[in-house]
C-alpha cells in the first residue's frame, strides 16, 4: 500500500506569509492527490484535487502542486481563517491512505 | 444541496456490538461510493474503507480489515459501519464521506467512546 508521509507535522506563521505544505508519496501517484483542510472541532472540507484543482468555494490563496511523488500545497497569504490541520490524500490506487496532517497555527 | 447525515453518539462498554449509519440526501446515492474515516482523539484522519451503493463492492483499509464491517442499503440511501465487539481504543469520531476518489461531501461525524 501507498504510504503518505507530510511535513512539517506543525508550523507556526504570521498574518501575510505564504506557507508551504509538503506531501510525499512512497511510489508514484500522478497527479491522484487531494488536500483537504480541518479546522478545529469541525468536519474536514475538501480544499483541492487532482493536486492542483481548487474545489469549489474555495479561495484563491491556496493552491497545489506536484506530480509523481511529491506535491505541495500552498498558502500564498496567511489569513486567520486558515489555521487548521491540513492533510493530503492519495486516490491513485489501493487505500485512499491520509497524510499524517499538517498543524497550520498563527 | 448534497447532505450526509449521520446517527447519533453513542456510549458503549468494552465488547459490546455497534452499527452507526450514514444517509444520504440530495443526490443520486447510488452513483458514488461512501468511505468510513476514524479520527482519534487529537489524532488525524484514516481511511477506513469504502463501499458503493449498487453492488456492495467493499474495499478496507489495511488496519480496519476483519475489525470492522462496512454495509449499505440501496434502497435507504444508508451505508452502515458495524463492530461486533468494541474495544476500548475504537473510542473516537467516525466519519461518512462521499467518495469514491476523493471526498467531497462529508457527514458530521458520529462519535462513540467505549467505556467500562
Amino acid at each position: 500500500d501507498i504510504q503518505m508521509t507530510q511535513s512539517p507535522s506543525s508550523l507556526s506563521a504570521s498574518v501575510g506569509d505564504r506557507v508551504t505544505i509538503s506531501c510525499r508519496a512512497s511510489r508514484g501517484i500522478a497527479n491522484y492527490l487531494a488536500w483537504y483542510q480541518q479546522k478545529p472541532g469541525e468536519v474536514p472540507k475538501l480544499l483541492i484535487y487532482a493536486a492542483s484543482t481548487l474545489h469549489s468555494g474555495v479561495p484563491s490563496r491556496f493552491s497545489g502542486g506536484g506530480s509523481g511523488t511529491d506535491f505541495t500545497l500552498t498558502i500564498s497569504s496567511l489569513q486567520l481563517a486558515d489555521v487548521a490541520t491540513y492533510y493530503c490524500q492519495n486516490y491513485n490506487t489501493g487505500p485512499r491512505a491520509f497524510g499524517q496532517g499538517t498543524k497550520v497555527e498563527i | 444541496e448534497e447532505f450526509l447525515v449521520q446517527s447519533g453518539a453513542e456510549l458503549r462498554k468494552p465488547g459490546e456490538s455497534l452499527k452507526i449509519s450514514c444517509q444520504g440526501s440530495g443526490f443520486k446515492f447510488t452513483e458514488y461510493w461512501v468511505g468510513w474515516v476514524r479520527q482519534r482523539p487529537g489524532k488525524g484522519l484514516e481511511y477506513m474503507g469504502i463501499i458503493y451503493a449498487v453492488d456492495s463492492d467493499t474495499r478496507y483499509g489495511p488496519s480496519f480489515e476483519g475489525q470492522v464491517t462496512i454495509s449499505v442499503d440501496r434502497f435507504t440511501n444508508t451505508a452502515y459501519l458495524q463492530w461486533s465487539s468494541l474495544k476500548a481504543s475504537d473510542t473516537a469520531m467516525y466519519f461518512c464521506a462521499r467518495g469514491p476518489d476523493v471526498f467531497d461531501v462529508w457527514g458530521p461525524g458520529t462519535m462513540v467512546i467505549v467505556s467500562s
